[in-house]
Parts: structure tokens; C-alpha cells; sequence
């Protein structure tokens, strides 16, 4: 059963345009989400997070939306850039609790310039 | 400050074998945990440490085990390889358990077994 879902294994865009990564959760109980970006033959790293008593959260180029009667996140980043291109993984955990992330599959960005 | 190191990081092995792979954490963090990734399963939780204890496991089978050390190193153990079992295996680290899920991760150590 999995309860993260990326269900675009692969998103292909503009340089200098939007790029805009999905996530669905079945979880009730996750109440802490994060983005987390990887190259090739590099581990994960984190990206941005977003609490579930937001709705919204900034770092720069990137922007985390939650929606939780959607159970529903997205990540946007504007504009994109051809270094952006890597895998992102969507994932989910219970704040205050361990560090079981649970992981989507990943979505696979390809930025062209 | 050194991120997270993990040895070795290619290794082949046969069916039936054992591996231990090893992490260590970034200087000052407390907390270790490892996770599976496989293209047809993405990334799975392993295992989580904390001061030399376990705090939580994922659903893998007893042949997946683990250990922390005082220095908070840690290992990892697959006996009984299967071909399965192939993948890459990462270690993340943060200062402690719980306090939102920012891992730091390693490369990871890419295992192949024939």
C-alpha cells in the first residue's frame, strides 16, 4: 500500500518556466511533508518542508503548497533552471515522531535550456 | 563539516552471502537511519538509531539488521543475500530523532548481488 504517490514519474520543462511536482498522501496521520531532490550517484537532499498547519511555505525559487482535505502537495519552482533537472521525492512523516520518512517514487525533472 | 560517510560504496556479492555496510554521521549528530532504494520500490525505511537504540524498523525481514555505536557509527547487516537484495543503501543522519525530518544522507553504498 503506498500511502505516497508521485504519480508523474517524469516532468520535462522550459528553462525559465514554471515546474510544478505533485504529491498525493493516503495518510491521515503524516502531518509533516518534504521535498527532497537527488543527482545521480549522490544521496537525497533536503529541499524544503512544509508543517500541516500550513498551507504554504517559501525558500526562494521554491514553494511548497499543502492542501489537506486534498491530501494534496506540490512543489513549484520558478523559474526553472538546467541545474534543477534531478529526481524529487514527495515525503511524509509524523512530526515529533522518528525518522521514518515515508517516500514517494520520485518524479524526474528534466529542465531544458 | 564532513557530511555523511558511507563505505564501502560499490560492493558485489553472491546469493547467499552476508554484507555489513557502514555509516558515519555527520560530527554532533546523534541519530541514524537507513533507508533501501530499488527502482521498482523507490525508497523504504530500514531502520532508525538513536543512542545506541533502535527506535523504529521497517518492514523488512530479520535477515536486515542493524547496530549503533557510542560514537554513533553505525552498521548494517544483510545475511543471506538474495537477488532482491540489490540496491542502493542509504544512511542519513540528523542531530536528534523527531525533529521534523530533515535527514542529511549519504551517497550510499550500491549492492549488487549475482
Amino acid at each position: 500500500d503506498q500511502q505516497v504517490k508521485q504519480n508523474s514519474p517524469s516532468l520535462s520543462v522550459q528553462e525559465g518556466r514554471i515546474s510544478i511536482l505533485n504529491c498525493d498522501y493516503t495518510n491521515s496521520m503524516f502531518d509533516y511533508f518534504l521535498w527532497y531532490k537527488k543527482y545521480p550517484a549522490e544521496g537525497p537532499t533536503f529541499l524544503i518542508s512544509i508543517s500541516s498547519i500550513k498551507d504554504k511555505n517559501e525558500d526562494g525559487r521554491f514553494t511548497v503548497f499543502l492542501n489537506k482535505s486534498a491530501k494534496h502537495l506540490s512543489l513549484h519552482i520558478v523559474p526553472s533552471q538546467p541545474g534543477d533537472s534531478a529526481v524529487y521525492f514527495c515525503a511524509a512523516n509524523t512530526q515529533g515522531g522518528s525518522e521514518k520518512l515515508v517516500f514517494g517514487k520520485g518524479t524526474k525533472l528534466t529542465v531544458n535550456p | 563539516k564532513a557530511g555523511v560517510t558511507q563505505t564501502p560504496r560499490y560492493l558485489i556479492k553472491t546469493r547467499g552471502q552476508q554484507v555489513t555496510l557502514s555509516c558515519s554521521p555527520i560530527s554532533g549528530h546523534r541519530s541514524v537511519s537507513w533507508y533501501q532504494q530499488t527502482p521498482g520500490q523507490g525508497l523504504q525505511f530500514l531502520f532508525e538509531y538513536f543512542s545506541e537504540t533502535q527506535r523504529n524498523k521497517g518492514n523488512f525481514p530479520g535477515r536486515f539488521s542493524g547496530r549503533q555505536f557510542s560514537n554513533s557509527r553505525s552498521e548494517m547487516n544483510v545475511s543471506t543475500l538474495e537477488l532482491g537484495d540489490s540496491a542502493l543503501y542509504l544512511c542519513a543522519s540528523s542531530l536528534v530523532p523527531g525533529i521534523g525530518g530533515e535527514l542529511f544522507f549519504g551517497e550510499g553504498s550500491r549492492l549488487t548481488v549475482l
